[in-house]
């Protein structure tokens, strides 16, 4: 079955610690991104990849890196620098060569805790 | 003004009423739009794509108005199982890539 598959479901991390959390698709779809979302918020954008090696800033950066080494891959590390991380993230991809009207598909998320 | 703005709700209503909401959105020059579901801690998940001349997919009607700058998301004899958050989605513009979200509306129906 395609689909995009995150990791871990759950993530407690301690301050000054970096995490990284893993997003992988079978979509062979050439957009990758993650999402922010805090309770009662909307999804904010912290980065997004059109294609492999290649990735953009969102609204939300500061604190996070993230890499695009292949196109099913797209991880996203939290680093110490973000002084509040406690969210649920969400990883999505989207396929960009059929117009703009095309959906984007998100995996299961991962909710990090900072303890 | 934000780019993307909806009413969060909470919208309460009874089991097999009609429930309407609106998303408005602040650049004309859009073309991409979506509502999408979410439930509670879960992922969201296209509900559907809104399109210029408006459609419809069972009980659900979407319509665009772009004089006004809006679109809706209607729902007929609702259902229990509608219960949710719903969140609008727009292009932004110059991108092909980045959707602007909106923070949801939340649907409660009551039995």
């Amino acid at each position: 079955d395609g689909g995009i598959t995150q990791s871990p479901k759950y993530l407690f991390r301690k301050e000054g610690q970096n995490v990284t959390l893993s997003c992988e698709q079978n979509l062979n779809h050439d957009a990758m991104y993650w999402y922010r979302q805090d309770p009662g918020q909307g999804l904010r954008l912290i980065y997004y990849s059109q294609i492999v090696n290649d990735f953009q800033k969102g609204d939300i950066a500061e604190g996070y890196s993230v890499s695009r080494e292949k196109k099913e891959s797209f991880p996203l590390t939290v680093t110490s620098a973000q002084k509040n991380p406690t969210a649920f993230y969400l990883c999505a991809s989207r396929s960009t060569r059929q117009g703009v009207n095309t959906e984007a598909f998100f995996g299961q998320g991962t909710r990090l805790t900072v303890v | 003004r934000k780019e993307v703005e909806q009413d969060p709700g909470p919208f309460n209503v009874p089991e097999g009423a009609t429930v309407a909401f609106n998303c408005t959105y602040s650049n004309s020059a859009s073309q991409s739009f979506f509502w999408y579901r979410q439930d509670c801690r879960k992922e969201p998940k296209l509900l559907m794509s809104v399109y210029s001349s408006g459609n419809e997919d069972g009980r659900f009607t979407a319509q665009l108005n772009r004089a006004s700058q809006y679109i809706s998301l209607l729902i007929r004899d609702s259902k229990l199982s509608d219960s949710a958050t719903y969140l609008c989605v727009v292009n932004r513009v110059g991108s092909n890539y980045q959707l602007i979200w909106g923070a949801g509306t939340k649907l409660i129906i009551k039995p």
